[in-house]
């Protein structure tokens, strides 16, 4: 079963400049989560969706960060315009429903803003 | 606002040792608990997930505790390997259908040969 899949895997952009995070989740997982680690954190919750409606954005910067989940399955999370505070590890992940109760991790696409 | 403890930071044992994690989380109204494991560069794997209900699950040399009540969790690790070294983070979703995660900020193992 092929796992969570996500691009680019390593991104360096100057600041103020926009960057794009896509993922592909497990086939069938209706659930799709993104993540922001910064170093020496937990992960936190930026975005949930459920099939392709937003269920919690109650932490995305709203003012740079969007995301979007077209015909429920790929998704896309987009920064623009960059902070230096936005350096992190930006996790993807999904789940057969809302439970969570099996929810699976992308590796990640590390940010770093200079 | 539910908040998740995990000390201490890092940790380092020698190989053969039997060892505790602790994690302890603020609010007692959660749907499950989990532990993950991050090895360094990579994303998270679930390594034991215990529901509300239950008080612990067990998974090869891993057990998992819960007590909801105090607040408290413990993964215990017996007989710890080279190959046990990772980053383990503990995290809580609420109660009800939204399966949003709390993590707390991990503890780095390291296992000594």
């Amino acid at each position: 079963e092929a796992g969570v899949a996500q691009s680019p895997r390593y991104k360096i952009i100057e600041k103020r400049q926009s960057v794009a995070f896509w993922c592909n989740p497990i086939s069938g997982h209706a659930t799709l989560y993104w993540y922001q680690q910064i170093l020496g954190q937990g992960p936190k919750l930026l975005i949930q969706f459920q099939n392709n409606g937003v269920v919690d954005d109650s932490q995305l910067p709203k003012d740079r960060f969007s995301a979007e989940r077209l015909k429920g399955v790929d998704s896309t999370l987009k920064i623009q315009p960059a902070k230096l505070e936005d350096s992190a590890v930006y996790l993807c992940a999904s789940s057969f429903d809302r439970s969570g109760n099996t929810i699976y991790f992308g590796e990640g696409s590390w940010l770093t803003v200079v | 606002k539910q908040e998740v403890t995990q000390i201490p930071a890092a940790l380092s044992v020698p190989e053969g040792e039997n060892l505790v994690l602790n994690c302890s989380f603020t609010d007692s109204a959660i749907y499950n608990l989990q532990w993950f494991r991050q090895d360094p560069g990579k994303g998270l794997t679930s390594l034991l997930l215990i529901q509300s209900s239950q008080r612990e699950q067990t998974s090869g040399r891993l057990n998992a505790s819960l007590d909801k009540s105090s607040g408290r969790s413990t993964l215990y690790i017996a007989a710890s390997q080279p190959g046990d070294s990772a980053t383990y983070l503990c995290a809580v979703s609420p109660s009800g259908a939204n399966s949003k995660l709390t993590f707390g900020k991990g503890i780095t193992l390291s296992v000594r040969p």
